[in-house]
This record gives C-alpha cells, sequence and structure tokens, in this order.
C-alpha cells in the first residue's frame, strides 16, 4: 500500500505559484521522497526527489519539513501543460515503486 | 537514447486469447518494472526485475500473467486466457540502480482491450 497521503484534487490559476502537500507520517530515516506526475494519456515522468534538504531543479522546488513527515511540491508558475496528476512516492533501496491516487491539478486559464 | 519503449502500443484481443506485451528498456538499466494501470487509478505494481531476476510478484498477478526478463535486457508480459477485467494500461519502467535515489523512466504503455 502506498505510504503517503494526498488531496484528491486541487485547482489553480495559470501563471501562478501551485503548492501540492503529500503526508508522510510512517517515513523511515532511509526514505527518499519522490513527485512523478503523469500527463494524460501518457506514462508518469519523474519530477524531482529529496532526503532531507530542499531541493529545486529545473521542473519544480520540493519542500520537506524538518521532521519529513511531509513535504511540498512547488511549481513556481503553473502552465496548462502543468496539468496532471501529481504522485508522491516513498522509496527506500530495494523497494518497488508503489504508487497512491495522486492529486490531480487542473490549472484555470 | 530514446527511452523505454513499449510495442505494441494499442491491442485489442478476443476473451481468452493470449497476449505478450514487450518492453525495452533503456540501454544497460539494471532494473525494470511492470505496472497495471486503469482509469482514474494510480498505477499498480505487478512486478520487478534486477537484471534477469524476478525479484517480486504482486499478489494482482494471478498465475494466467507471467513476465520475463532473459538475459537482462528486454522483458515481456504475458497474459494467457484474457479476461474483460484485464483491460488496462500496461506500464514498464526502468532504472539505472537499485538505489533510492534513482530516478525511474516510464513507457508510453500499452493499452489492453479484451472484448
Amino acid at each position: 500500500d502506498a505510504k503517503t497521503t494526498q488531496p484528491n484534487s486541487m485547482e489553480s490559476n495559470e501563471e501562478e505559484p501551485v503548492h501540492l502537500p503529500c503526508n508522510h507520517s510512517t517515513i523511515s530515516g532511509t526514505d527518499y521522497i519522490h513527485w512523478y506526475r503523469q500527463l494524460p494519456s501518457q506514462g508518469p515522468e519523474y519530477v524531482i526527489h529529496g532526503l532531507t534538504s530542499n531541493v529545486n531543479n529545473r521542473m519544480a522546488s520540493l519542500a520537506i519539513a524538518e521532521d519529513r513527515k511531509s513535504s511540498t511540491l512547488i511549481l513556481h508558475r503553473a502552465t496548462l501543460r502543468d496539468a496532471a496528476v501529481y504522485y508522491c512516492i516513498l522509496r527506500d533501496r530495494d523497494d518497488k515503486i508503489i504508487f497512491g491516487k495522486g492529486t490531480r491539478l487542473h490549472i484555470l486559464p | 537514447d530514446t527511452g523505454v519503449s513499449q510495442d505494441p502500443r494499442h491491442k485489442i484481443t478476443k476473451r481468452g486469447q493470449n497476449v505478450t506485451f514487450r518492453c525495452d528498456p533503456i540501454s544497460e538499466h539494471n532494473r525494470l518494472y511492470w505496472y497495471r494501470q486503469t482509469l482514474g487509478q494510480g498505477p499498480e505494481f505487478l512486478t520487478y526485475f534486477q537484471n534477469e531476476a524476478q525479484l517480486e510478484k504482486s499478489r494482482l498477478l494471478s498465475d494466467r500473467f507471467s513476465a520475463e526478463r532473459p538475459k537482462g535486457s528486454f522483458s515481456t508480459l504475458e497474459i494467457q486466457r484474457t479476461e474483460q477485467g484485464d483491460s488496462a494500461m500496461y506500464l514498464c519502467a526502468s532504472s539505472p540502480s537499485d538505489r533510492a535515489n534513482t530516478e525511474a523512466f516510464f513507457g508510453q504503455g500499452t493499452r489492453l482491450t479484451v472484448v
């Protein structure tokens, strides 16, 4: 079973920042926090991952709570192309990747 | 490198027939995953390989399902005696290692329709 909890859906206006929350209260010390997204009719694609420190890449930022029991994926300036289902996943070495239901993000023009 | 390739992209089959799907991972990726996804749901884990070794099979995978990865390169997923409930998108992913800080790369999937 998925070890994370996410809202079913969220809405945001185009060109505004989006904060997608994820709770993972049972996270272990060796679990990495990964985010993937799935655009309509496509396979999932990797977005970002982190362990303890906040992370930035060209797609997004990942803010990790100090106790690591929650995290937030930040899209700095949402576009219509960011409309997708976003999955927050915990990964440990040798672990298969287990998806939950994710958050469906709607972008309003 | 063109990424993870799955073939065919679409398959329509009659109930009771056998089907086989192929996945070509990114070159030198030693970990390979299979998932099934139905409409409105997240991908469900089916099985995964480390090189040619099958590490785990989900309880979702009945004895009608079998997966192989000969020589640790491409993989096949076979479904025997298909049922309408097998209709879904079948996704393959590969990863360069088993380390938890590596990303997985997904193919576009094979959409199976059982009529």
